[in-house]
C-alpha cells in the first residue's frame, strides 16, 4: 500500500461550504504537492511545499488555502468553490535532494463534486 | 514555465503488440522525465523514468527513450498484455527546482484480445 494517504476518499459539498482535505505521508519525504486533475486535461500543479515552506503557487485562486504544519502533513482547505472547481485532488510526495531527488509518490485522490 | 505535448490521445493493439507514446517538452533545463500508469478509479504510479544523463532505459518490457536535443522521450511497451490497458502519462521536470512536474495530457492505452 502506498505511504501517501489522502481524506476523504469523496466529497461532496455546496457552494457555501468550507471543507479540508488531508494528505499524510508516511515515506519521510521532504516535499508535498497537491495537484488537480480534471477530465481531458493534464494534472495540474497547484501548490509545492519544500520543507514545510510553500514553494509555488501555480496561479490557483484564493478559494484554495493550502496549510502544511509538518513535512509529513498537508491540508487543502476550500471555501466557497465553483461547479468547475469539480475534479479528482491528488497529493503526492518526494524527496529533494539535487540529481538524487526521488519519483512523485501519490495518494489515491480526493474526488470532489461541487453542488 | 515548462510546456509537456503528449501524443497519441489514445492508442488501441492487439495483444502481443508493440506500443509507443511519444511526448516532447519545451523548457531545456528539464532533465528528469517520468512516466505513469494510471489504472481506472486509481492513482498514478511511476512505471519507469530518465534522467538526462542517458539515452535509453528499459525494464522488462518497458523502455524508454530520451533525445536531449530534440526534447522529446518516448515510452515503448512491448508484448502488449490487457493488464497494460490504462491512461499512461509523460512528465518532465528540473530537479534542481523541487522536482515540480509538468505533465502531458494522458494517453489511453486499450490492449485489445
Amino acid at each position: 500500500e502506498t505511504g501517501v494517504t489522502q481524506t476523504p476518499r469523496h466529497l461532496v459539498m455546496g457552494m457555501t461550504n468550507k471543507k479540508s482535505l488531508k494528505c499524510e505521508q508516511h515515506l519521510g519525504h521532504n516535499a508535498m504537492y497537491w495537484y488537480k486533475q480534471s477530465a481531458k486535461k493534464p494534472l495540474e500543479l497547484m501548490f509545492v511545499y519544500n520543507f514545510k515552506e510553500q514553494t509555488e503557487n501555480n496561479s490557483v485562486p484564493s478559494r484554495f488555502s493550502p496549510e502544511c504544519p509538518n513535512s509529513s502533513h498537508l491540508f487543502l482547505h476550500l471555501h466557497t468553490l465553483q461547479p468547475e472547481d469539480s475534479a479528482l485532488y491528488l497529493c503526492a510526495s518526494s524527496q529533494i535532494a539535487g540529481v538524487r531527488t526521488t519519483e512523485a509518490f501519490f495518494g489515491q485522490g480526493t474526488r470532489l463534486t461541487v453542488v | 514555465g515548462e510546456n509537456v505535448e503528449q501524443h497519441p490521445s489514445t492508442l488501441s493493439v492487439q495483444e502481443g503488440d508493440s506500443a509507443v507514446i511519444k511526448c516532447t517538452y519545451s523548457d531545456s533545463a528539464s532533465n528528469y522525465f517520468p512516466w505513469y500508469k494510471q489504472e481506472l478509479g486509481k492513482r498514478p504510479q511511476l512505471i519507469i523514468d530518465i534522467r538526462s544523463n542517458v539515452g535509453e532505459k528499459k525494464d522488462q518490457r518497458i523502455a524508454v527513450t530520451l533525445n536531449k536535443t530534440a526534447k522529446h522521450f518516448s515510452l515503448h511497451i512491448t508484448e502488449t498484455q490487457p493488464e497494460d490497458s490504462a491512461v499512461y502519462f509523460c512528465a518532465a521536470a528540473e530537479t534542481g527546482g523541487g522536482n515540480k512536474l509538468t505533465f502531458g495530457t494522458g494517453t489511453q492505452l486499450k490492449v485489445e484480445l
